[in-house]
Order: structure tokens, then C-alpha cells, then sequence
């Protein structure tokens, strides 16, 4: 049984701060990871992916993998209003497939 | 880049009638597609995976005879939704596999089609 855990949040940070966004997967043949940013009443959007264990930065966007550990994390740094969306964890379980988390929900205060 | 189409946006119909959605990739040939289905505060689900001129996956609990899937070109795959019942009345999103760019499990996703069954 596949599975990906991501607490349900809301998590809530001020305006400027870094949000943490963590996921768990159980699947230990993954060998890719998607964060998606869903904004209420719209389709998920691609925010990063990962591959390799360590960290991979894109302009806001931290990823951080580690494949022993299960364990892969989204950083947003300096978060906006904007941001304010559910963070979907995907983890490629083969075939091209993801398997989704229920998702964090995020909410920047201004 | 990587832009997914999605047609209609929103559909309402009444019970027993049938829903054809459309999912296009408008920028990149697409070997692979998905559809997913969302009920609210849920995780998406995947519903099947569309290969090119071969017939739909389906995923375990999904009736391949309601829920039929044409992947009729790179660009172009439907998803028909017949003899809706109230209880199909979901968001149905699909998404494209952009073959080899950056990698070839990078799915995009199109807007989605939220769907009432009266």
C-alpha cells in the first residue's frame, strides 16, 4: 500500500517568514518528487521537482529529498499572500504515475 | 511551456445523460495522459492513464465502462463520463507527460472540469 503523509496543517506563517512544508513517503522505489500548489477550486500546478538527495533552490522554492530517510520537504522562503494554497507531495510510485498527499494548507498572514 | 487544456471548464447535466471532457496539450506532443478525480477537501485520485493509441488503464475501483478514455492523438484525449449519477458529480482534472523535457514523468495539469449531476 502505497502511501504519502503530509500533515493537513493549516500551517500558518507570517508575511516575509519561511514556511516548512514536510512529506513522507512509503514507497522506496520513488525515484522522483513533484510539489504541486493547488489553489482552492483550481488544478494543481507544478511548483518543483526533485531527484537527487540534497536540496535543489528555485528563486523562493527549496526542495530537500532524502531518500533514506523517506523523506522529502518544500521550503518557501520570504512568503507571500500569494503563496497561501494547499502543497501537494508526489512521489513517482512508476509508470510515469504520482501518487498524491492529501496536501498542507498554507496560509501566509499579512 | 507545457500548457494542458481542459474543455468544458464546468458542465451540468441531468442523471442518465453523458459527459464528454476534453484534455489537450497545447504546446508539446504528450505520450501519456491522466485523469484524476477530486471530491472537495480530498486528495486527487487517479482515475487511469491514457496512452497514445492503446487503450486506458484503469485504476482499481474505476469502471472502465462508464468512465471511457480515448487518447486519440499526441495532443488530444477524452474522458466520457456516461450514465452520470449525482454521485460523479466531482472535479475531473487531467494532466500531459511531457515526454523527455525536463524528464519523462513531469506531469502538467489542465484547469480541471467540475462537473454537477442533477
Amino acid at each position: 500500500q502505497k502511501e504519502v503523509e503530509q500533515n493537513s496543517g493549516p500551517l500558518s506563517v507570517p508575511e516575509g517568514a519561511i514556511a516548512s512544508l514536510n512529506c513522507t513517503y512509503s514507497d522506496r522505489g520513488s525515484q522522483s518528487f513533484f510539489w504541486y500548489r493547488q489553489y482552492s477550486g483550481k488544478s494543481p500546478e507544478l511548483i518543483m521537482s526533485i531527484y537527487s538527495n540534497g536540496d535543489k533552490e528555485d528563486g523562493r522554492f527549496t526542495a530537500q529529498l532524502n531518500k533514506a530517510s523517506q523523506y522529502v520537504s518544500l521550503l518557501i522562503r520570504d512568503s507571500q499572500p500569494s503563496d497561501s494554497a494547499t502543497y501537494l507531495c508526489a512521489p513517482e510510485t512508476g509508470a510515469n504515475n504520482l501518487f498524491f498527499g492529501t496536501g498542507t494548507r498554507l496560509t501566509v498572514i499579512p | 511551456g507545457a500548457v494542458v487544456s481542459q474543455h468544458p471548464s464546468r458542465v451540468i447535466c441531468k442523471s442518465g445523460t453523458s459527459v464528454k471532457i476534453e484534455c489537450r496539450s497545447l504546446d508539446f506532443q504528450a505520450t501519456t495522459m491522466f485523469w484524476y478525480r477530486q471530491f472537495p477537501k480530498k486528495s486527487l485520485m487517479l482515475m487511469a492513464t491514457s496512452n497514445e493509441g492503446s487503450k486506458a488503464t484503469y485504476e482499481q475501483g474505476v469502471e472502465k465502462d462508464k468512465f471511457l478514455i480515448n487518447h486519440a492523438s499526441l495532443t488530444l484525449s477524452t474522458l466520457t463520463v456516461t450514465s452520470a449519477h449525482p454521485e460523479d458529480s466531482s472535479f475531473y482534472i487531467c494532466s500531459a507527460s511531457l515526454s523527455g523535457y525536463p524528464f519523462t514523468d513531469t506531469q502538467y495539469f489542465g484547469p480541471g472540469t467540475r462537473l454537477t449531476v442533477l
